[in-house]
């Protein structure tokens, strides 16, 4: 089945710093990717997309590449800020499984001034 | 446009015990879906739906049911709760399967 797998937190940088978080994933069919931010006592909400391979999303600073041939879809940001502190999903629909979503298990961002 | 609503925001409830956790969407979505939230876990899908009069089990149905007579509300019902029911609930909503999903605001659900 399919399956998403992300870099495990808690992730803990200072204003300013440079962030990477890891995603690769499982698919049978040719996926869309995505990735959610949750704040706290909130619901997800979408941070940004790519629905086939090199596209690149992008949304408030952040970035993701479709990788078809590693499987990845990495989230950047060149430069955070305290208000980037959150908890960062990433998740694939499938629609050769229904669109169905798969979520990665999460990780928590905290960003200290 | 309200969005996803959901209520309500909290409840405990003894074992043993059923509710209904309402959701509804004014977005006009076809597609809704009920997740629970645990401890590093990340999300599971619960049941979904593709349109009114259409659903379907998710990676963690037992225990729940639902139903979707209409287009805006997707109901999630606990038959008979039991503590491993104990986590936070949210629904969802998208234009089309396989689009980005609307998240309703959740609601955290102790069962003791």
């Amino acid at each position: 089945g399919n399956s998403v797998t992300q870099m495990e937190g808690p992730v803990t940088l200072s204003e300013e710093a440079f962030l990477t978080i890891n995603c690769t994933y499982t698919a049978t069919g040719y996926p869309s990717l995505f990735w959610y931010v949750q704040y706290p006592g909130e619901g997800l909400q979408l941070l940004l997309k790519a629905t086939k391979a090199d596209d690149k999303g992008s949304n408030k600073g952040f970035e993701a590449t479709y990788r078809k041939e590693t499987t990845s879809f990495h989230l950047e940001k060149g430069s955070v800020q305290v208000s980037d502190s959150a908890v960062y999903f990433c998740a694939l629909s499938d629609q050769a499984n229904a669109g169905k979503s798969t979520f990665g298990d999460g990780t928590t961002l905290t960003v200290k001034p | 446009n309200a969005g996803v609503t959901q209520t309500p925001k909290f409840q405990v409830l003894k074992t043993g015990q059923s509710m209904t956790l309402q959701c509804a969407q004014d977005m006009n979505h076809e597609y809704m879906s009920w997740y629970r939230q645990d401890p590093g876990m990340g999300l599971r899908l619960i049941h979904y739906s593709v349109g009114a009069g259409i659903t379907d089990q998710g990676e963690v149905p037992n225990g729940y049911n639902v139903s979707r007579s209409t287009t805006e509300d997707f109901p999630l019902r606990l038959l008979s709760a039991a503590p491993s029911q104990t986590s936070v609930y949210f629904c969802a909503s998208s234009y089309l399967r396989g689009r980005e999903q609307y998240f309703g605001p959740g609601t955290r659900l102790t069962v003791t």
